[in-house]
């Protein structure tokens, strides 16, 4: 069954920890995406990839590293310079002629 | 940068009752899609248009594209409680080749139906 898989399904961080959140698809896209909702709010662009070893900046990517050595994963790094984690993360991607798809999103919590 | 502007950010209706929410983009798009989130879900693709004044109907729901391809509404005729949840509009500046470039979400709307 085709999809993205997000993992894990809630996150708790720490005072100056840095937390992986992780993002796979088996849809052969090649494109991929990084939100971050907040509640009430739409999505906003953290960062997002097109092929693979290369990625891009999105509206609000300080506090956030991601890395694309494979097509099917995208993970991003919630890093201790980010002051306000709190959020909903969605992983998408995009595949020719097709329109986003989303994984089921982590919730990312301060402990 | 591109700005997406949905309104209303929510809406309450009663059962029967129709929706409504706008979309307006700082920006000529090349496309806009429009996605459902149900409470605690991710989003969801309902459709995509690309031509200027384009007009595509689901069942209840009727989306439009304005000529100037900078606005697009999403309406829905006698509302259900199974339409309740957020309703995103996305706008796309860039496409074709293999660049599939950003998606600018608007803000969402909220719709409450009660039954």
């Amino acid at each position: 069954d085709g999809g993205i898989t997000q993992s894990p399904k809630y996150l708790f961080r720490k005072e100056g920890q840095n937390v992986t959140l992780s993002c796979e698809q088996n849809l052969n896209h090649d494109a991929m995406y990084w939100y971050r909702q907040d509640p009430g709010q739409g999505l906003r662009l953290i960062y997002y990839s097109q092929i693979v070893n290369d990625f891009q900046k999105g509206d609000i990517a300080e506090g956030y590293s991601v890395s694309r050595e494979k097509k099917e994963s995208f993970p991003l790094t919630v890093t201790s310079a980010q002051k306000n984690p709190t959020a909903f993360y969605l992983c998408a991607s995009i595949g020719p002629n097709q329109p986003q798809h989303f994984g089921d999103g982590t919730r990312l919590s301060i402990l | 940068g591109q700005q997406v502007m949905q309104i209303p950010q929510y809406q309450h209706v009663q059962e029967g009752e129709d929706f409504t929410t706008y979309c307006n983009s700082s920006t000529t798009l090349s496309n806009i899609q429009w996605y459902k989130q149900r409470p605690g879900g991710h989003p969801v693709f309902l459709i995509q248009l690309v031509k200027s004044g384009e007009v595509k109907k689901q069942k209840r729901l009727t989306f439009q594209f304005g000529e100037a391809k900078k606005n697009s509404s999403l309406h829905i005729t006698a509302t259900q409680t199974t339409d309740v949840g957020t309703y995103f509009c996305a706008g796309r500046r860039s496409a074709g080749g293999t660049s599939y470039g950003k998606l600018t979400f608007g803000q969402g709307t909220i719709l409450t139906v009660h039954p």
